[in-house]
This record gives C-alpha cells, sequence and structure tokens, in this order.
C-alpha cells in the first residue's frame, strides 16, 4: 500500500538547537498533517498544510508543504525538553474513493537539557 | 469542545479470548477511525466510518476484528479470539472533514 517515509528516525540534540525532519511519498497529497505523540497518549495535531509551497507557522513550529506535492517538512526552533517524542506525518491518501488518512513511522527527537 | 474519549485505557488479556473497545467521537464529526499502532510504528488504519456506513475496512483482519457504529456516534471494536500479535495501542479518532483527525489516548492492549 501506500507510504509515507519520514527521515530521519531519531534525532539527539541538544536543548536549543533546531530540528529538521521531512516526511516523502511516491503519490502526491493534497494535504499534509504534522503530529506529535507522547508516551502513552494518543497522537496531537501540531500543524495542517493545505496548499503546495504552503508555509505555516505554530509558535517554534514551521511546517512546509514541499511544491512537488510529495513531500513535507517540519523544523522546530530552539528545541527545549518538552519537544521529547514522536512527530509523525500523515494524508490522505485517495487510493479510492474516500481519503484514507495514513502515517508515516514517525520520527523520534530525544532533546538533552 | 470535549475530544475523542476511549475505553478502557487499559486491557491485559490472555490469548484466545475476546476484547472490546469503546469510543466516543467528538460531537458533530462524521468520520471515525479505528487505529492498531504497534510499539515503535506509525498508526496503521484499521477501518474508517462516515457516519453509520464503512468507508474502508480493507486492513481490518475480519476472521477476528469487527467494529460497528450505531446510530454514527459512538463505536465499539471487537477482537474475537485474540492472538499475542494484536497487542498494540488501539487508537480511536475522528473528524469534521475526512482530513484533519483528532485522536483519543488509546486503550493499551496486552495479549499474554
Amino acid at each position: 500500500g501506500q507510504q509515507l517515509n519520514q527521515s530521519p528516525q531519531s534525532m539527539f540534540i541538544q536543548e536549543g538547537e533546531d530540528v529538521s525532519m521531512n516526511c516523502t511519498s511516491s503519490s502526491i497529497f493534497n494535504t499534509w498533517l504534522w503530529y506529535k505523540q507522547d508516551p502513552g497518549e494518543g497522537p496531537v495535531l501540531l500543524i495542517a498544510l493545505y496548499k503546495a509551497g504552503e508555509l505555516t507557522s505554530n509558535g517554534r513550529l514551521t511546517a512546509q508543504f514541499g511544491i512537488t506535492r510529495k513531500d513535507s517538512f517540519l523544523n522546530i526552533s530552539a528545541s527545549i525538553p518538552s519537544d521529547v517524542g514522536i512527530y509523525f506525518c500523515a494524508g490522505p491518501f485517495y487510493g479510492g474513493s474516500q481519503g484514507n488518512l495514513i502515517f508515516g513511522k514517525g520520527t523520534k527527537l530525544s532533546v538533552k537539557p | 469542545e470535549a475530544g475523542v474519549a476511549q475505553s478502557p485505557r487499559y486491557k491485559i488479556i490472555e490469548k484466545r479470548q475476546s476484547v472490546a473497545f469503546w469510543c466516543n467521537p467528538i460531537s458533530g464529526h462524521a468520520t471515525l477511525y479505528w487505529y492498531q499502532q504497534i510499539l515503535g510504528q506509525g498508526p496503521k488504519l484499521l477501518i474508517q466510518f462516515q457516519n453509520n456506513g464503512v468507508v474502508d475496512d480493507s486492513q481490518l483482519p475480519k476472521d477476528r476484528f469487527s467494529a460497528e457504529r450505531l446510530k454514527g456516534v459512538d463505536s465499539t471494536l471487537k477482537i474475537q479470539p485474540a492472538k499475542l500479535e494484536d497487542s498494540a495501542v488501539y487508537l480511536c479518532a475522528s473528524s469534521r472533514t475526512n482530513t484533519e483527525a483528532f485522536f483519543g489516548q488509546g486503550t493499551r492492549l496486552t495479549v499474554v
């Protein structure tokens, strides 16, 4: 089935550093979503992107919808310990008549104080 | 606005037993999803409802898994009989637009 490929799989950074991660697909997506999941919790929606080239910010988080519509990027500036978690990209894949929301495997972020 | 409610939070059962999970979506959300998340992986879609109709259950192991959404609101997901490989977190999500989905806290199932 359709897959979303996230990289890197994991990151270990120092508090205060900036973080970049990305998500790619072999198919075109019309929407990109970025979620964060803390241990023992469900994913929480961070940013939604709807248009190719769109750049959207949510506090220290900035996400971009790639021009090709096959990729998206998430940046976190000046990381803090509470940024620790797993970040997932997701998008509705219209393989059939309805969009099925599919997820990447996630980027695990660890922040050293 | 209340979020997606799921119960129970945790469940431990023996293999071959049955188990059921319950989900109450955000009010007014027509789309409801059940996902299975195995440790270290992203959520995998099991079934998607639009109101009380199934729009995709292609990845639901129908020999042992079943789900229903009576009256287009609450939903239950059942596993009967459970296998060891069913140990996972079962996440329910809902969406107004079939794009932005909001998740519950999940049910962590351990099959021993």
